[in-house]
């Protein structure tokens, strides 16, 4: 199975900053016949389900600010939200649909400062 | 805009069979290009993918629990199961039934039902 190890486990970030969240595969989840990484991000509110923020690693879901935005190929990939906001409180996972054994990241914890 | 929502007992007794129905609205089932899955995430942890299913038939289940786990599809009824059998403690979790697209992200959500394994 495909191993996504995220970090931080947890971080606290001021408003109006930059909040940056990795996620790194034990294996590439990049498809060479069509060269799209097969890595999405969620978010997870407390008593809510999760919800798809971007995926293809770097395409945001419809109706989804800007301020968040996904990066990176391979192996390794990054979430970043910039001016954070209050309401982006919240538990972020990763996922890989490489393997149809689907996989998701251990989560990271994002506060205010 | 399409809706899933989770339907079951929230109590089962150690060594028997958790039933778990997710009814989609406002979209059909029966899409030829979108998988329907189970994901739980027991409390305070991660998010862990069950089984995943088409409404063609073909089922896809994650190794760790293959053997005590099924997934179903009725798309006469817009609905799709989930059986897991010989429940243990560590089974307990809330349990979500989410949309896949093709196979890849989970697109939609359904709320999520607690299930809780106790005697």
């Amino acid at each position: 199975d495909i191993v996504l190890t995220q970090s931080p486990d947890s971080l606290a970030v001021s408003l109006g900053e930059r909040a940056t969240i990795n996620c790194k595969s034990s294996q590439s989840v990049l498809y060479s016949s069509n060269n799209r990484n097969y890595l999405a991000w969620y978010q997870q509110k407390p008593g809510q389900p999760p919800k798809l923020l971007i995926y293809r690693a770097s395409t945001r879901e419809s109706g989804v600010p800007d301020r968040f935005s996904g990066s990176g190929s391979g192996t390794d990939f990054t979430l970043t939200i910039s001016n954070l906001q209050a309401e982006d409180v919240a538990v972020y996972y990763c996922q890989q649909y490489y393997d149809t054994f689907y996989t998701f990241g251990q989560g990271t914890k994002l506060e205010i400062k | 805009q399409l809706q899933l929502q989770e339907s079951g007992p929230g109590l089962v007794k150690p060594s028997e069979t958790l039933s778990l129905t997710c009814s989609v609205s406002g979209g059909s089932i029966s899409s030829s290009n979108h998988y329907w899955g189970w994901i739980r995430q027991p409390p305070g942890k991660g998010l862990e993918w069950i089984a995943t299913i088409h409404y063609g038939g073909n089922t896809y289940y994650n190794p760790s629990l293959r053997g005590r786990v099924t997934i179903s599809v009725d798309s006469s009824k817009g609905q799709f199961s989930l059986q897991v059998t010989s429940v243990a403690a560590a089974d307990t979790a809330t349990y979500y039934c989410a949309r896949h697209l093709g196979r890849q992200w989970f697109d939609y959500w359904g709320q999520g039902t607690l299930v809780t394994i106790s005697s």
